[in-house]
């Protein structure tokens, strides 16, 4: 059982904008930075946004984050097929004394 | 150019122990906190235990306490994961990641800016 719910599965069409929900609480996203990270299998992890909603480097401005209370979501715009990939959404959790993160989302085009 | 290469993973079995090492380089190693995270075949990633820039402050998952250590030697930069009481489900594979430098918490973790390539920990008889 995960502290940070992602919906298991997701998917869109080339061009096209969707989100990712990330849903915590009071002791993880309520009070600490949310981070997103791609993962291709296969490949090493990729970060994708920090502190709630802030792109490295590199990493292409179709991708966006926000957070609001306990629940965070990542925006892809703009629909590519090597948008295909796990994504994940993580935060420090108080209670746990632990860096925790969500069940990853699939994602398809 | 930052580079993170994992060794010492492998078999081995269950109630056996390995070390982990994760050689870094093209950065400051003694400033930055450094990470483990895993994943087991068909599951998702776990953070496992990090360690501040000094080696001054640890934090670890529950599933690993008591018996995974982290450690660092900065003269050689290098952090390295003791893994003892090996258990199947530790069977992942292991990567090592550096913590970003962006408003870290407790010194410890963060943003995992970049990650090395993995290496498998396979526990079996």
């Amino acid at each position: 059982q995960t502290v940070l719910t992602q919906p298991p599965s997701a998917s869109g069409t080339p061009g096209q904008r969707v989100t990712i929900s990330c849903s915590g609480s009071g002791s993880n996203i309520g009070s600490h930075p949310i981070y997103w990270y791609q993962h291709v299998p296969g490949t090493s992890p990729k970060l994708l946004i920090y502190n709630n909603d802030l792109r490295p480097s590199g990493v292409p401005d179709r991708f966006s984050g926000s957070k609001s209370g306990t629940s965070g979501s990542l925006a892809i715009s703009g629909l590519q097929s090597d948008d295909e990939a796990d994504y994940y959404c993580a935060a420090w959790d108080d209670s746990l004394e632990a860096y925790v993160f969500g069940g990853g989302t699939t994602f398809t085009v | 150019e930052v580079q993170l290469l994992e060794s010492g993973g492998g078999l081995v079995q269950p109630g056996g122990s390995l070390r982990l090492s994760c050689a870094a380089s093209g950065f400051t190693f003694s400033n930055s906190a450094m990470t483990w995270v895993r994943q087991a075949p068909g599951k998702g990633l776990e953070w496992v235990s990090g360690i501040s820039g000094n080696g001054g402050s640890i934090y670890a998952a529950d599933s690993v306490k008591g018996r995974f250590t982290i450690s660092r030697d900065n003269s050689k930069n290098t952090v390295y994961l003791q893994m003892n009481n090996l258990r199947a489900e530790d069977t992942a594979v292991y990567y090592c990641a550096k913590v970003g430098p962006f408003l870290t918490i407790l010194g410890v973790v963060g943003s995992f800016d970049h990650w090395g390539q993995g290496s498998l920990v396979s526990v079996s008889s």
